[in-house]
């Protein structure tokens, strides 16, 4: 069974400060798709990254990027500079095996809350 | 495109009343789904469907009921609400095949709040 753990519940930062969140991820498969989505306090969600399980470089987009490491499972977040809008709260996912849209639909983490302080 | 739409926004029941969530979309997708969203839960999956006429269960079913009649509709039917069932209910599709320049992921509705009393 696929599973996704995300074991920072909140964190709280100040502006600028750099943040990373964690996401450990468990499956049989040995094609996978992660997902990392926000979900700001207006309540949607936000699609930000999408990894193959067959492309562990890591990427960076503006201030946000990723670190695939299949060795240990996850695929962390960080945001650089963290700003105010930041705040929210985003959450990791994983899709198993024949689509990476997620045919089977998407296990979610529980979600880190980010907290940026001004 | 409006993407996938969700009606309505919010909604309040009584135990024991049904109701069914609708969910669209105009992106022309195979896959839709249904999760949702309990405070320190994370998003959990209902019932999926991979294209019309074909639907299956996800992690918490129980209590829900879909059907996928053609491929822009996915409604989420509740025969009998109980307050367990309070939630943020989102609805997704994406597609089944990645086409040249396709971002493959899932595009999320704008949730419908339920409340049961």
């Amino acid at each position: 069974a696929q599973k996704v753990t995300q074991a920072q519940t909140e964190i709280s930062v100040v502006e600028k400060e750099d943040v990373t969140l964690d996401c450990v991820y468990e499956t049989r498969d040995t094609t996978y798709y992660l997902f990392w989505y926000k979900q700001p306090p207006s309540g949607e969600l936000v699609f930000l990254i999408r990894r193959n399980s067959f492309d562990e470089q890591n990427e960076i987009s503006g201030r946000y990027s990723w670190n695939f490491q299949k060795s240990t499972s996850s695929f962390n977040f960080t945001i650089t500079a963290s700003q105010v809008v930041d705040s929210a709260v985003y959450f990791c996912a994983l899709s198993e095996g024949r689509s990476g849209g997620g045919a089977d639909g998407l296990t979610f983490g529980k979600g880190t809350h980010l907290i940026i302080q001004p | 495109n409006a993407g996938v739409t969700q009606t309505p926004k919010f909604q309040v029941l009584k135990t024991g009343q049904s109701m069914t969530l609708q969910c669209a979309q105009d992106m022309n997708h195979e896959y839709m789904s249904w999760y949702r969203q309990d405070p320190g839960m994370g998003l959990r999956l209902i019932h999926y469907s991979v294209g019309a006429g074909i639907t299956d269960q996800g992690e918490v079913p129980n209590g829900y009921n879909v059907s996928r009649s053609t491929t822009e509709d996915f409604p989420l039917r509740l025969l009998s609400a109980a307050p367990s069932q309070t939630s943020v209910y989102f609805c997704a599709s994406s597609y089944s095949n990645t086409g040249a320049g396709r971002q493959e992921t899932q595009y999320f509705g704008p949730g419908t709040r339920l409340l049961v009393l």
